[in-house]
């Protein structure tokens, strides 16, 4: 049974600075990991998908790596900016099934 | 290219009444999944449907269902609803494949009193 964990649980940054989240899971047969971005009572947005023939993707400032041997991913947010507050999801599929498994999630908060 | 839509955003029920909630995936994605979302237990897996089967199904009680018609919509529906039943429910849509990724409706806000 997959299951994910996120550290921190929160975390607050000024404006400018370069920021990094970390997911860890247990099912190294994981074949992606998705980052999802959830503002305060909205749903969920796709911000990466890596599958697991790949290490990195990246989007604009964001930038997610997946080490399957360690089991974790990072999410990689530069010169973070007051929009980027919200609360980060990482989630995997479990056991081979399309069900995503997700992390408690990270709130993140960039002061201005 | 429309998102994936979720109607009614927000919803106030009674215990015990039953609630259908509706989910209208992105056009040409076949499987649509639900979560529940929750303070005390965060996101967690409801059900998946793939061509009108549901094909996962997770640790919920009876009184959870779901179904998909051809045209992929699905619904969920909630039974003798608890007031632990109050959460925000969330549909997910994706294309086949076990690596595509997943897209989420904004979610239904359910509260039962």
């Amino acid at each position: 049974k997959q299951e994910v964990t996120q550290i921190p649980a929160a975390l607050s940054v000024p404006e400018g600075e370069n920021l990094v989240l970390n997911c860890s899971f247990t099912d190294s047969a994981i074949y992606n990991l998705q980052w999802f971005r959830q503002d305060p009572g909205k749903g969920l947005t796709s911000l990466l998908l890596i599958q697991s023939s790949q290490r990195e993707q990246t989007s604009g400032r964001l930038n997610a790596s997946l080490d399957k041997s360690s089991g974790r991913s990072t999410l990689y947010i530069a010169a973070s900016q007051p929009g980027d507050s919200a609360t980060y999801l990482c989630a995997g599929p479990s056991g081979g099934r399309r069900a995503l498994t997700f992390g408690s999630g990270t709130r993140l908060q960039v002061q201005p | 290219k429309a998102g994936v839509t979720q109607t009614p955003r927000y919803l106030i029920k009674t215990r015990g009444q039953q609630v259908t909630l509706s989910c209208s995936p992105i056009s040409g994605h076949r499987s649509v999944s639900w979560y529940q979302q929750t303070p005390g237990q965060g996101l967690q897996f409801l059900f998946e449907y793939f061509s009108e089967t549901q094909r996962n199904k997770g640790n919920f009680p009876g009184r959870f269902s779901g179904r998909q018609f051809s045209n992929s919509r699905s619904e969920m529906n909630v039974s003798t609803l608890e007031l632990g039943d109050s959460a925000l429910y969330l549909c997910a849509s994706s294309s086949p494949g076990g690596g595509a990724e997943a897209f989420f409706g904004q979610g239904t806000r359910l509260t039962v009193v």
